[in-house]
């Protein structure tokens, strides 16, 4: 399978509630990334974690990354209907010259 | 705050023919990307630029794919002889170092007909 594989692959979810959405990957990386896209948009830098850090947050947004495990998680708190997007984990890959994206989350917010 | 300027918007094109994509990346940034995606699918890279070479690129970037920085400013990647399997989103991203956050562009969509 796949370096960056998230799920799930879609999420609903009422407004006000939190997303979770999980990444793993296979391979060891200097960092992990997460990207937002909107529709037809271009991609979105949210957050960057290291591979020696454990948890970041920024402003509703908290990653945490095991490395042990090769996994991470993205929770936005109290979400709104503007975080309806797809989120994409984006690995950099130690030894290599670029990022390698999952598939993506489709997040959905009903209002 | 900065941005990367990717241009055309949109591009159709007859199969065959070949198109340039252009992209101006954040003006301090040293690293420079392309990659695409198509429709609904997950995004691809295509290859990574740093110090006026090609510093990484993907199988899916063979002989009919090529890139240039013809100035201080633009970056632009070449298809030619264009198969109607080269309609995607193509979008150019930026990095000030070779670890740190990309800054994409909003893309060109290619559509090969």
């Amino acid at each position: 399978s796949q370096q960056g594989e998230e799920d799930p692959q879609a999420l609903s979810i009422q407004e006000g509630e939190n997303a979770t959405m999980n990444c793993s990957y296979k391979t060891s990386i200097n960092n992990l990334q997460w990207y937002r896209q909107n529709s037809g948009r271009g991609l979105v830098h949210l957050i960057l974690i290291r591979s020696n850090e454990r948890e970041k947050h920024s402003g509703r947004l908290r990653v945490t990354l095991d490395t042990s495990k090769k996994s991470s998680s993205l929770l936005i708190t109290a979400s709104r209907a503007a975080d309806t997007a797809s989120y994409f984990c984006a690995t950099d890959i130690q030894g290599a010259q670029k990022l390698v994206f999952g598939q993506g989350t489709r997040l959905t917010i009903n209002p | 705050e900065p941005e990367v300027t990717q241009t055309p918007s949109h591009q159709v094109t007859q199969m065959g023919q070949e198109v340039i994509l252009r992209c101006v990346p954040i003006s301090n940034h040293l690293y420079f990307y392309w990659y695409r995606q198509i429709l609904g699918q997950k995004v691809e890279f295509l290859v990574s630029f740093y110090n006026n070479e090609i510093s990484e690129k993907s199988e899916i970037f063979d002989d009919q794919f090529s890139v240039e920085r013809p100035d201080g400013s633009n970056f632009t990647l070449k298809i030619r002889s264009t198969k109607l399997e080269d309609s995607a989103m193509y979008f150019c991203a930026s990095s000030a170092l070779r670890t740190m956050g990309y800054t994409f562009g909003s893309g060109t969509r290619l559509t090969v007909v």
